[in-house]
């Protein structure tokens, strides 16, 4: 079955830090990869996604490229900043699936 | 445009009580889905409806859980005889139709707590 595996929070960080967030994958088919962000008290947001190998989401100064070859979809940033504090999820769906499949969360905590 | 709407935000329910979540998807949405959050964990799928069908329940408890999309108003995710361990956020979300790799809008979720 489909799984994502992710990097363990919390991540603490100063404003204008690089931030990477790991995310693996294992899927039978070649699934959409996703990200999504759930700042405090409020539900998930689609942060970014990409339905294809080598394809590359970007959104709001974040990137994920989608790697076949290592099952990897990693989230980077350049350059961080306070109001990117939330929860990050890793998420995917097989090709035309309505399920989404999702990795435990990453916390990070962005300080001035 | 309103997005999808859940309530309440937070439920407190003393074990063995019902727990009653409503979703009000997203204008021109036809398609519910209902996720569980448990502590430590990502969102899991329980269950899919469409307008007075259940598509898929494959990621539902089969006791104790139940869950409606009604020609009429939002659809209600049913808990009952509530246990400790029932205690979650449960996510709602909605798609105009069923393309999870576009991905769909989500709620903020209701919090419910069994005490």
């Amino acid at each position: 079955g489909n799984s994502v595996t992710q990097m363990e929070g919390p991540v603490t960080l100063s404003e204008e830090a690089f931030l990477t967030i790991n995310c693996t994958y294992t899927a039978t088919g070649y699934p959409s990869l996703f990200w999504y962000v759930q700042y405090p008290g409020e539900g998930l947001q689609l942060l970014l996604k990409a339905t294809k190998a080598d394809d590359k989401g970007s959104n709001k100064g974040f990137e994920a490229t989608y790697r076949k070859e290592t099952t990897s979809f990693h989230l980077e940033k350049g350059s961080v900043q306070v109001s990117d504090s939330a929860v990050y999820f890793c998420a995917l769906s097989d090709r035309d699936d309505y399920k989404l499949s999702f990795g435990a969360g990453t916390t990070v905590t962005v300080r001035a | 445009n309103a997005g999808v709407m859940q309530n309440p935000r937070h439920l407190v329910r003393r074990r063995g009580q019902e727990a009653r979540l409503r979703c009000s998807p997203m204008k021109g949405h036809s398609h519910v889905y209902w996720y569980r959050q448990l502590p430590e964990e990502g969102l899991k799928f329980m269950v899919y409806l469409q307008k007075e069908n259940i598509i898929d329940e494959s990621g539902m408890p089969k006791e104790r859980f139940s869950a409606e999309f009604p020609k009429e108003g939002p659809s209600i995710l049913r808990i009952q005889q509530v246990v400790r361990g029932d205690s979650a956020a449960y996510f709602c979300a909605s798609s105009q139709e069923s393309q999870g790799n576009y991905g769909y809008t989500f709620g903020s979720g209701t919090r419910l707590t069994v005490v």
